[in-house]
């Protein structure tokens, strides 16, 4: 079974820049989330998915960060303007029923 | 404001010792969960701990709740190489009227396991 797809990988970019990072959940798994894991800390959530609706976004910075999920299946995750601070893995994780996650590989952003 | 603490935060320790990663949270909760992580990689779960008294072992780790306490340990047996990496644990925000699968992560345990 595929699991959680990201890309790109790794993203290099200069403060006030924007970025946007893609992810494909594991097929048939109804909730999308994203985190965000700063060094040294464990991830933290930003937004969660179940379908094409959001259900929980009360920590995502929404005056610059945004995010959505197409037809219910892959999700865009936007920052822009992007801050140093921002610097961070945003990791996709999906799940079948609410519980279990099943994390992707993440993205690193290195803002400058 | 829910808290889920981890001690140590590092761990060096030789191979075939045993220790115990304790892990906790600041309101009763029946849902915990550990994951482990590589660096680099992605998050790797491992237990799903349900329900007061639930023990779960697999291979050299063994994890275990207790939500009077709000205490989980993660105990480790004969340590390896293999075993070195961050280990995290994590309860469920929705426990506390918040979404389902809304984890809150505690800030993790690096293990290093030396031969």
């Amino acid at each position: 079974e595929a699991g959680v797809a990201q890309s790109p990988r790794y993203k290099i970019i200069e403060k006030r820049q924007s970025v946007a990072f893609w992810c494909n959940p594991i097929s048939g798994h109804a909730t999308l989330y994203w985190y965000q894991q700063i060094l040294g800390q464990g991830p933290k959530l930003l937004i969660q998915f179940q379908n094409n609706g959001v259900v929980d976004d009360s920590q995502l910075p929404k005056d610059r960060f945004s995010a959505e999920r197409l037809k219910g299946v892959d999700s865009t995750l936007k920052i822009q303007p992007a801050k140093l601070e921002d610097s961070a893995v945003y990791l996709c994780a999906s799940s079948p029923y609410t519980g279990e996650l099943f994390f992707g590989e993440g993205s690193r952003l290195t803002v400058l | 404001e829910l808290k889920v603490e981890q001690n140590p935060l590092f761990l060096s320790m030789q191979e075939g010792k045993n220790y115990t990663i304790y892990c906790n949270y600041s309101t009763t909760s029946d849902r915990l969960y550990w994951y482990r992580q590589d660096p680099g990689k992605s998050l790797e779960s491992l237990f799903v701990l349900l329900s007061n008294g639930a023990v779960k072992q697999e291979g050299r780790l063994m994890a275990s709740l207790d939500t009077k306490a709000r205490l989980s340990t993660l105990h480790i047996t004969a340590a390896v190489h293999d075993l070195s990496a961050t280990y995290f644990c994590a309860v469920d925000r929705g426990d506390y009227g918040g979404s389902q699968g809304n984890l809150i992560f505690g800030k993790g345990t690096k293990l290093s396991v030396k031969p």
